[in-house]
């Protein structure tokens, strides 16, 4: 069925870096998009969020790009901080869904190595 | 900002009891508030959506007998877990949507992890 997937269940990086975590999704009438991060035994905390008539956002060390030609989303992370160790996940809102239902994605793993 | 928070954070209890956890949001009021549960290593997977004054939706599969939601006030809404069982334990999360603003977020609550013995 349509999914919002993901296509790295791990993504290692060493401090400093940069990180990219992407997000392909296959429903055309996706309008929203968000990124969560869930910390181990706590619940996703909302980071940034994009509207599909957009094809950028920054936030606080946080950009993300929004490809709607190939469906594709993603996440980057300036300056990897140990604190951005978590599982990152893509949730889309469906302009069809009246109640809000956001479809997740699988979720990756970002460890963040000294 | 929008903050929801879950009570309690944690519960263990027999097979055969019910459990209630609470969804609120402190900020905002929310018509609308989601039931997620999570197992390990996975993602969220939605249980229902609960509306304020109304009928919770239930997705395919999820038993509305078991798992009974109340949305009584625009802050709150509840979720028991009724004649639990082992197989129901797992970490179960709520969300309200925040239609305030230009977007329709979800904010979540910190979860709860529920184990029947």
């Amino acid at each position: 069925g349509e999914s919002v997937g993901l296509h790295l269940p791990t993504l290692s990086v060493q401090e400093g870096d940069n990180s990219i975590i992407n997000c392909a999704y296959s429903n055309s009438a996706s309008d929203y998009f968000i990124w969560y991060k869930q910390e181990s035994g706590k619940g996703p905390q909302f980071i940034i969020d994009i509207r599909s008539n957009m094809d950028k956002r920054q936030g606080q060390r946080v950009t993300v790009l929004l490809n709607k030609t190939v469906k594709h989303l993603s996440l980057q992370i300036a300056a990897t901080q140990p604190g951005d160790s978590a599982v990152y996940f893509c949730a889309e809102k469906r302009r069809t869904d009246s109640w809000g239902k956001l479809q997740f994605g699988a979720g990756t793993q970002v460890v963040v190595t000294p | 900002g929008a903050v929801v928070s879950q009570h309690p954070s944690w519960v263990i209890c027999k097979s055969g009891t019910s459990v209630k956890i609470e969804c609120r949001s402190l900020d905002f009021q929310a018509t609308t508030m989601f039931w997620y549960r999570q197992f390990p290593k996975q993602s969220l997977m939605l249980m229902a959506t609960s509306n304020e004054g109304s009928k919770a939706t239930y997705e395919q599969g999820v038993e509305k007998d078991k798992f009974l939601i109340n949305h009584a006030s625009l802050t709150l809404s509840t979720l028991t877990v009724t004649s639990a069982h082992p197989e129901d334990s797992s970490f179960y999360i709520c969300s309200a949507r925040d239609e305030r603003g230009p977007t329709d977020t979800q904010y979540f609550g910190p979860g709860t992890r529920l184990t029947v013995l």
